[in-house]
């Protein structure tokens, strides 16, 4: 149980086009996924938390237009990131909240590793 | 606010020898801690977790961690390392189990045949 998928999990695009990644929780429900952002050899920098049918809540520093996330049903949110630039590529990772009260933990889907020419 | 620290990036061991990934943590609640282990080009992987109670957590693939509030410690173990176990482990905070988690940088574990 507690299965988090994403997809793709590798894009390559041009610069100035759009690239959309899905983060599905596949066996569960979830009111609150989380987008976060690693470069390589370095930790995860949570992006913004994305609420089921509400807007998502941004970290300090994250361009909210640039990196459009819609959490539009209990089991998938999308991150955008629009108008792509080389310093865009980065892996993202979604995670998913699962469970409740002391049990309520965060699974993560395997990453979208995304590279901008 | 909560911080990580997880001292030593890389870690090196022999294979069947003790593995010892120490994690140091600040939070201004009580802290729910998590370790997570990631291979290259994945997600990450729940090892285990402390929310309340019982202060030594057991995890899968034979990680073990104890929460240690005096010491602000949750330092994780495995008595005998396999070839398996290298990959990147974090270690990670949030104020409440299902909170928005804060991550130590990552300690990437070398294990040698």
């Amino acid at each position: 149980g507690a299965v988090v998928s994403q997809h793709p999990s590798r894009v390559i695009c041009k610069s100035g086009t759009s690239v959309k990644i899905e983060c599905r929780s596949l066996d569960f429900q979830a009111t609150t996924m989380f987008w976060y952002r690693q470069f390589p050899k370095q930790s995860l920098m949570l992006m913004a938390t994305s609420n089921e049918g509400s807007k998502a809540t941004y970290e300090q520093g994250v361009e909210k237009d640039k990196f459009l996330i819609n959490h539009a049903s209990l089991t998938l949110s999308t991150l955008t990131v629009t108008s792509a630039h080389p310093e865009d590529s980065s892996f993202y990772i979604c995670s998913a909240r699962y469970g409740g009260g002391v049990t309520d933990t965060q699974y993560f889907g395997p990453g979208t590793r995304l590279t901008v020419l | 606010a909560q911080s990580v620290t997880q001292l030593g990036s890389h870690v090196s061991v022999s294979e069947g020898a003790l593995v010892l990934l120490r994690c140091n943590y600040s939070s201004s609640v009580p802290p729910y801690l998590f370790w997570y282990v990631q291979y290259p080009n994945q997600g990450l992987q729940l090892l285990l977790k402390y929310t309340t109670g019982a202060t030594l957590v057991k995890g899968i693939n034979g990680f073990e961690a104890e929460f240690k509030k005096s010491e602000t410690s949750f330092h994780l173990t495995k008595p005998s390392a396999h070839m398996s176990d290298a990959a990147e482990y974090f270690c990670a905070v949030s104020g409440a189990a299902g909170n928005k988690l804060t991550f130590g940088g990552g300690t990437r574990v070398l294990v040698k045949p």
